[in-house]
């Protein structure tokens, strides 16, 4: 499967745990895009990631929050002490370049669970 | 102005009928707009890549009005499979073109 992995896909957390969300680009891409979904919202972009920089994180909340995408292995977004709040989807998409063309592809998500 | 306004539905419509949503953005400085479908609780899926007026794949059809800042997309011979939310997405401008803000999306269901 060439496309874009995610994983787990389902994950359950009490508050204050923390939680740890992996991505896999498609082959070929290298640059990796975090987005978030709550509940009945649209989809919230968080941050903008290729090989070890982070490029754009300004759609993340300043605390608990961080993501890296390591020179080897998967891009990971990190949430700490989790709270019930942070209950939500939240996908990965890739692309090739980052041109205002480029067309990102979406992995199927984790959803994660604050209980 | 919201950035990105869909109505939300949900279009009811039968096999075989033309069903037409409306997007509208609030930067007119977006270059590129992208339609994509989510099903229920999956990933959204690209549906269609807009850069200058318009584009056609088969049975979709989206335009992009750049005076009035909307982009439609119009569905020709509604199947069954066309059931979903279909979401519109602007990319930003400038420095930020990467960027993609999500409309709520509009709600399809095509009935037998």
């Amino acid at each position: 499967n060439a496309g874009v992995m995610q994983n787990p896909r389902h994950l359950v957390r009490r508050r204050g745990q923390e939680a740890r969300l992996r991505c896999s680009p498609m082959k070929g891409h290298s640059h990796v895009y975090w987005y978030r979904q709550l509940p009945e919202e649209g989809l919230k972009f968080m941050v903008y990631l290729q090989k070890e920089n982070i490029i754009d994180e300004s759609g993340m909340p300043k605390e608990r929050f961080s993501a890296e995408f390591p020179k080897e292995g998967p891009s990971i977004l990190r949430i700490q002490q989790v709270v019930r709040g942070d209950s939500a989807a939240y996908f990965c998409a890739s692309s090739r370049d980052r041109s205002s063309y480029n067309e990102q592809f979406f992995g199927p998500g984790t959803r994660l669970t604050v209980l | 102005r919201k950035e990105v306004e869909q109505d939300p539905g949900p279009f009811n419509v039968p096999e075989g009928a033309t069903v037409a949503f409306n997007c509208t953005y609030s930067n007119s400085a977006s270059q590129s707009f992208f339609w994509y479908r989510q099903d229920c609780r999956k990933e959204p899926k690209l549906l269609m890549s807009v850069y200058s007026s318009g584009n056609e794949d088969g049975r979709f059809t989206a335009q992009l009005n750049r005076a009035s800042q909307y982009i439609s997309l119009l569905i020709r011979d509604s199947k069954l499979s066309d059931s979903a939310t279909y979401l519109c997405a602007p990319s930003q401008s400038g420095g930020s073109n990467y960027k993609l803000t999500f409309g709520k999306g509009t709600l399809l269901t095509v009935n037998p």
